[in-house]
């Protein structure tokens, strides 16, 4: 089942924050974030693993609340080079990716 | 650099063709995948591989096939039993699949439309 995220878009200013969330029915292993431009590859961001762990990024952060199966991404002060559609992926114990819709994220100057 | 070349960027398919899309990677990853991108929707997984000579069926697998013969590729056959192949195709691949730990890397994709 693949994990919802919201809002589905969302548009900012320069230097404004925004939380992205994203829910599943299912345990969580664990949670990937991706940003993806426009006809281009999804980039890795972050990963948040079950009992804590974080890997990723420096300027993008993440939270995990296992219990609630959920994650959110925070985009503090933000630039144009945020701008694209952020997709979160559930890792689960059958060792696949389930990937959400995506959240499209515009900065504007 | 290391990554994953994925060719052709494009790719037309005849009515009752088939067609194959190739992934390389030299990362030295175990683990490649193949995604399918459809407007507005999210990444769907078509097939998975944790080692070469092994492959595993995505949620989306009907009317695609692949092969794993060699670590470094991965490539993926559109068959003429997949009716609306018209999709953007992403491969990846990750140091090993391990309940979704590792991080994936991706190809740039290959757009495939019907003529």
């Amino acid at each position: 089942q693949q994990p919802v995220q919201s809002p589905q878009a969302v548009i900012l200013r320069e230097g404004e924050d925004a939380v992205i969330n994203c829910s599943s029915s299912k345990a969580l292993y664990s949670v990937h974030w991706y940003r993806q431009k426009h006809g281009e590859a999804p980039v890795f961001l972050m990963i948040l693993l079950k009992g804590g762990e974080q890997k990723g990024h420096e300027k993008i952060s993440a939270s995990f609340n296992e219990k609630k199966q959920q994650s959110s991404l925070y985009l503090t002060a933000s630039q144009l080079s945020y701008s694209g559609t952020y997709f979160c992926g559930t890792g689960r114990n059958d060792y696949k990716l389930s990937f959400g819709a995506g959240t499209t994220v515009t900065v504007r100057a | 650099d290391g990554g994953i070349t994925q060719s052709p960027k494009y790719l037309f398919r005849k009515e009752g063709q088939n067609v194959t899309l190739s992934c390389e990677q030299n990362l030295n990853h175990d683990a490649m995948y193949w995604y399918r991108q459809d407007p507005g929707q999210g990444l769907r997984l078509i097939y998975y591989s944790q080692i070469v000579n092994d492959f595993q069926k995505g949620d989306i697998a009907e009317g695609y096939s692949v092969s794993r013969e060699k670590k470094e590729s991965f490539p993926l056959t559109v068959t003429s039993a997949q009716k609306n192949p018209t999709a953007f195709y992403l491969c990846a691949s990750s140091v090993e699949q391990a309940r979704g730990n590792q991080p994936q890397h991706f190809g740039d994709g290959t757009r495939l439309s019907i003529l």
